[in-house]
């Protein structure tokens, strides 16, 4: 059984450039969020998608959007890129529905702009 | 809103000691607790959860962490460190949002490191 699977590994961009990184939720999972680790820090929710639609939204600027397919998979776009948005992407996938919906999480996309 | 301190940066152990990794939560209501570890390269893998009962829970590889309501702590312990338990620990406390799911906000991690 596969788990979490994100893509790419890694990424170079340039300021100003836009972004999109995928996320393929662990098999069973109809839930999908995104986390941003900085250097040195922990993760921060950027969002959680489910049933196509975001749901729930971190402190994040509009420049961040997102996507869920009808297959579940899920895309994190971010546009006009700056350099504090260099950083490991982290996708987490889980099933809704549960007192607690355990997030199992991805190894990540690591983003560096320059 | 809710928060989480992990006063240590980096902890520094010799193989076959015990473990302590000291971690504080601020939550308003009964707090959903986590720990993490992240090793290099990898994403984060839960270790352990407490969300009721009883205070002392265990978790995989053999570590376990007790809750103090009193204290707001969720400590992190392990009675004999292997050299391969060095990673980043994080410890995380869940809060129900507004779309209906617990959402983990993280501590800033302490990293473990593991001296033969």
């Amino acid at each position: 059984d596969a788990g979490v699977t994100q893509s790419p590994t890694h990424l170079i961009k340039t300021r100003g450039q836009q972004v999109t990184l995928r996320c393929s939720p662990k098999s069973g999972h109809d839930t999908v969020s995104w986390y941003q680790q900085a250097l040195g820090q922990g993760p921060q929710f950027i969002f959680q998608y489910y049933e196509e639609e975001e749901r729930q939204r971190g402190n994040f600027p509009d420049r961040f959007s997102g996507h869920q397919f009808p297959n579940y998979s899920s895309e994190l776009n971010v546009n006009a890129l700056l350099l504090g948005d260099s950083a490991l992407y982290l996708c987490a996938s889980s099933f809704r529905r549960g007192v607690y919906n355990e997030q199992f999480f991805g190894p990540g996309t690591r983003l560096t702009v320059l | 809103a809710q928060s989480v301190t992990q006063p240590d940066i980096h902890i520094t152990v010799s193989e076959g000691a015990s473990l302590e990794l000291r971690c504080n939560y601020s939550y308003g209501a009964t707090p959903y607790l986590f720990w993490y570890v992240q090793s290099p390269g990898q994403g984060l893998q839960l270790l352990l959860k407490y969300f009721s009962g009883d205070t002392l829970v265990q978790g995989i590889k053999g570590f376990e962490a007790e809750f103090k309501r009193s204290q707001s702590s969720f400590n992190l312990r392990k009675p004999s460190v292997h050299w391969s338990d060095a990673a980043e620990y994080f410890c995380a406390v869940g809060a129900l949002g507004a779309g209906g799911s617990y959402i983990p906000t993280f501590g800033r991690g302490t990293s473990l490191i593991v001296h033969p």
